[in-house]
């Protein structure tokens, strides 16, 4: 089993549409999470990071995280063309070093016009 | 600098041969990463320091890999015998709290 699995895509939504992106992940002790956005050809940018249950938002990302399903999520809501990307779920596991920051092999955006 | 700055952009080099590659991360960041990344696969954990040190090196695929970060700022990455296998984009990322944040990658190819 992978530490950290997410569908690699593609996600293909409309403009203005709300984008949905998920991951799970292996150690049940994780703590911290992270998402990062990767454009063709680029490094990855970090866009957001969560570390307790529920929901965080900032702008037109919301970060959601539920523990006792291992399971994080990405919305980005009212989607533009330009937000098409990689996006790459990270985490920060319990065990095997504390700061060993694991990553997930990423989603596929595309917005369509 | 204002961001984690690696050299070169680009390397290419014979099979057998050494490189090196060097990473400055955001200043006063203690933690530093180096990840490897082949193409429609995420980042792939190589080695992480804390400060001088390495906190962890489970991720070097073998001994031709070594890295080090005397001074506890800049860090080199060194690949002895590149193999083609090598060819793959190094990223390197720095970090204090929250996220961690990367430089732009040295595309390494192996001939």
């Amino acid at each position: 089993q992978k530490e950290v699995e997410q569908n690699s895509g593609p996600l293909s939504v409309p403009e203005g549409a709300i984008a949905s992106l998920n991951c799970t992940y292996s150690d049940r002790g994780s703590q911290s999470f992270f998402w990062y956005r990767q454009y063709s050809g680029k490094s990855p940018e970090l866009i957001m990071f969560i570390y307790s249950n529920g929901d965080k938002e900032d702008g037109r990302f919301t970060a959601q995280l539920n523990k006792a399903s291992q399971y994080v999520s990405l919305l980005i809501r009212d989607s533009q063309p330009s937000d098409s990307a990689t996006y790459l779920c990270a985490v920060l596991p319990s065990s095997g070093g504390y700061n060993k920051l694991i990553f997930g092999a990423g989603t596929r955006l595309a917005v369509h016009p | 600098g204002a961001g984690v700055s690696q050299t070169p952009s680009n390397k290419v080099t014979e099979k057998g041969k050494y490189v090196e590659l060097r990473c400055d991360p955001i200043s006063g960041h203690t933690a530093l990463y180096w990840y490897r990344q082949s193409l429609g696969q995420g980042p792939e954990f190589l080695i992480y320091f804390q400060g001088t040190g390495a906190a962890d090196d489970s991720g070097l695929p073998n001994d031709r890999f070594f890295a080090v970060r005397p001074e506890g700022s800049v860090s080199t990455l060194k690949i002895q015998r590149t193999e083609r296998g090598d060819s793959a984009v190094y990223l390197c990322a720095s970090k204090e709290t929250g996220g961690a944040f990367f430089g732009q990658g040295t595309r390494l190819t192996v001939v």
